[in-house]
């Protein structure tokens, strides 16, 4: 089955350690996301990319950092910079087409951080 | 920049009663809308979108949204609701073309009563 995978569905880790979070597609879409969910907060973009080797900063990028190697996987890495980590992650991948219609964003099942 | 308001936090509707979440979105050209459900703990399904034509636009599991440019508006729709339709679902924007990250609004959560 086609998909997107993030492991693990649970982490908990110690204040001052960093962590990185798992995503995998096999939907072989060039576009992947990482989106923040906090109650009452609706979902906030942390970092995506478009192209392998590539990404860009969203709205709250202070405290992650992300890679793109390989087409498939985009891991989240949580710093012990960010302030309040724990929270709900959702990665995301979206297929792009040069006409740039009928695209839609595809999600895993979430990752829920607990920092103790 | 684009952005989404979803004005109602929590809904709550008896079941086999209608149904109408609001959205209104803010984007200076044509938007590309959505509607995402997510039930507790798990990730985002896609119900409908909308990129250009008919601005009734059918979604999944009886769902339906209309697209109006005047109000800057997205409203989702479900004539009779089930007591499975009970979760929290968001509003999404992406301008732009191709692959741009979707904007969402801070969901609203349906709740059914008998």
């Amino acid at each position: 089955d086609g998909g997107i995978t993030q492991s693990p569905k649970y982490l908990f880790r110690k204040e001052g350690q960093n962590v990185t979070l798992s995503c995998e597609q096999n939907l072989n879409h060039d576009a992947m996301y990482w989106y923040r969910q906090d109650p009452g907060q609706g979902l906030r973009l942390i970092y995506y990319s478009q192209i392998v080797n590539d990404f860009q900063k969203g709205d709250i990028a202070e405290g992650y950092s992300v890679s793109r190697e390989k087409k498939e996987s985009f891991p989240l890495t949580v710093t012990s910079a960010q302030k309040n980590p724990t929270a709900f992650y959702l990665c995301a991948s979206s297929d792009y087409r040069h006409n740039y219609l009928d695209t839609e964003a595809f999600f895993g099942q979430g990752t829920r951080l607990t920092v103790v | 920049a684009q952005s989404v308001t979803q004005p109602d936090i929590h809904i709550t509707v008896s079941e086999g009663a209608s149904l109408e979440l609001r959205c209104n979105y803010s984007y200076g050209a044509t938007p590309y809308l959505f509607w995402y459900v997510q039930s507790p703990g798990q990730g985002l399904q896609l119900l409908l979108k909308y990129f250009s034509g008919d601005t009734l636009v059918q979604g999944i599991k009886g769902f339906e949204a209309e697209f109006k440019r005047s109000q800057s508006s997205f409203n989702l729709r479900k004539p009779s609701v089930h007591w499975s339709d009970a979760a929290e679902y968001f509003c999404a924007v992406a301008g732009g073309s191709g692959n741009t990250p979707l904007v969402f609004g801070k969901g609203t959560r349906l709740s059914v009563i008998a």
